[in-house]
């Protein structure tokens, strides 16, 4: 059974970095992509970006460019999602979730609970 | 990307069937099969129930049912029950190698 945990919750200054881990356990943490998605306080689901560890690629959603970065340690079976320039606007539970193939399949199975950024002066 | 467009709120009485909507663009929803729904339960994750349009994941209700006509995807449950009351969101993999998502449907059994 795959399961995705992921780091606890984080309070931080505007203006800084967050860093967001996601351990996966059951399967191979190298035949599928992790997605990460974000929800806002009331709203909806915004994706981010995803990695294919395979091949250590990255997609970025385009509103997040230069502020996002997504990484992998395929050796620790986790990826990492890291927001740099926090505003409060990122205030928001942020998931990760598996993809079952690396390039073919194309939608989230398993998720992470969700790590709660607070982002606040 | 813009996000996909779906009814903000559905109802229905139990047992009843109900539709929801997404609809996107020639380079999302109407470009590819690749339309998934989810499920969110208040203080949860999101949860797979279609995917591809029309597949259900093993585990879940053979009530819910997807399908897509041009640039419109839907959902429908069947049957409904109280434990469905949640959100469902739409998704779909886009030209740009990226995903969108719709605002989400606040599905309420009467």
């Amino acid at each position: 059974q795959v399961q995705l945990v992921q780091s606890g919750a984080e309070v931080k200054k505007p203006g800084s970095s967050v860093k967001v881990s996601c351990k996966a356990s059951g399967g191979t943490f190298s035949s599928y992509a992790i997605t990460w998605v974000r929800q806002a306080p009331g709203q909806g689901l915004e994706w981010m970006g995803r990695i294919i560890p395979l091949f250590g690629t990255t997609y970025y959603a385009q509103k997040f460019q230069g502020r996002v970065t997504i990484n992998a340690d395929e050796s620790m079976s986790t990826a990492y999602m890291e927001l740099s320039s926090l505003r409060s606007e990122d205030t928001a539970m942020y998931y990760c979730a598996r993809s079952p193939h690396p390039t073919n399949q194309y939608f989230f199975d398993y998720w992470g609970q969700g790590t709660l950024v607070t982002v606040s002066s | 990307q813009s996000a996909l467009t779906q009814p903000a709120s559905v109802s229905g009485s139990p047992g009843q069937s109900i539709t929801i909507s997404c609809t996107g663009t020639n380079s999302d929803v109407g470009g590819y099969n690749y339309v998934s729904w989810y499920q969110q339960q208040p203080g949860k994750a999101p949860k797979l129930i279609i995917y591809d349009v029309s597949y259900r994941p093993s585990g879940v209700s053979n009530r819910f049912s997807g399908s897509k006509s041009g640039k419109t995807a839907s959902l429908t449950i069947s049957g409904l029950q109280a434990e469905e009351e949640a959100d469902y969101y739409c998704s779909s993999y886009t030209s740009s190698n990226s995903y969108v998502f719709g605002p989400g449907t606040k599905v309420t059994v009467l």
